[in-house]
């Protein structure tokens, strides 16, 4: 099938740009996608999440795309700045009955200023 | 509230011995997960604990091992370490065990010697 896009395992941007991170999940029957934010030497944050029952969330300058059909999520982010540097994770449910959380690979967000 | 905390931060072991890691997961939380970062691996799901029982297990060898207390805590186990286990171990707790925002804390740098 037609690839809506591709999986970078970085990305480099000018801070203000407008950011894209792509994620391709493994389970059709997957009903919930989280995205996180991984600093150095810190745990993965929570930014947005979106369940299989609707195709686009915002936030506060991040937005989540579902495309059921291609099995695909991506993450924008509005006006990049700095402190959005950081490694940058999908990671879908596939287990209804608990939490375990199957992730993506991850993709490294350099802003420079 | 309090974030999710882990203790210790850093550890050091050689090949043979057993560790124990500790998990305090955010007040009213009764779900803990655990989960294994390591460079070549990526963030996979070893466990998860609710209400004092396992409800989900990755795909690991018994030398893993979890428990979970009645306040919620949680410890994870391995036994006979490997040089392979060296990586970062991270806990994550969510209100309850169905698909649901999961808050990880800063993890525990295991380093197998």
């Amino acid at each position: 099938g037609e690839s809506v896009g591709l999986h970078l395992p970085t990305l480099s941007v000018q801070e203000g740009d407008n950011s894209i991170i792509n994620c391709a999940y493994s389970n059709s029957a997957s009903d919930y996608f989280i995205w996180y934010k991984q600093e150095s030497g810190k745990g993965p944050q929570f930014i947005i999440d979106i369940r299989s029952n609707m195709d686009k969330r915002q936030g506060q300058r991040v937005t989540v795309l579902l495309n059921k059909t291609v099995k695909h999520l991506s993450l924008q982010i509005a006006a990049t700045q700095p402190g959005d540097s950081a490694v940058y994770f999908c990671a879908e449910n596939i287990n209804q009955a608990g939490t375990a959380l199957i992730f993506g690979k991850g993709t490294t967000l350099s802003v420079s200023s | 509230k309090a974030g999710v905390t882990q203790t210790p931060r850093y550890l050091i072991k050689t090949r043979g011995q057993q560790v124990t890691l500790s998990c305090s997961p955010i007040s009213g939380h009764r779900s803990v997960s655990w989960y294994q970062q390591t460079p070549g691996q990526g963030l996979q799901f070893l466990f998860e604990y609710f209400s004092e029982t396992q409800r989900n297990k990755g795909n690991f060898p018994g030398r893993f091992s979890g428990r979970q207390f009645s306040n919620s805590r949680s410890e994870m186990n391995v036994s006979t370490l490997e040089l392979g286990d060296s990586a970062l171990y991270l806990c994550a707790s969510s209100p309850d065990s169905m698909a649901d925002t999961q808050y990880f804390g800063p993890g525990t740098r295991l380093t197998v010697l």
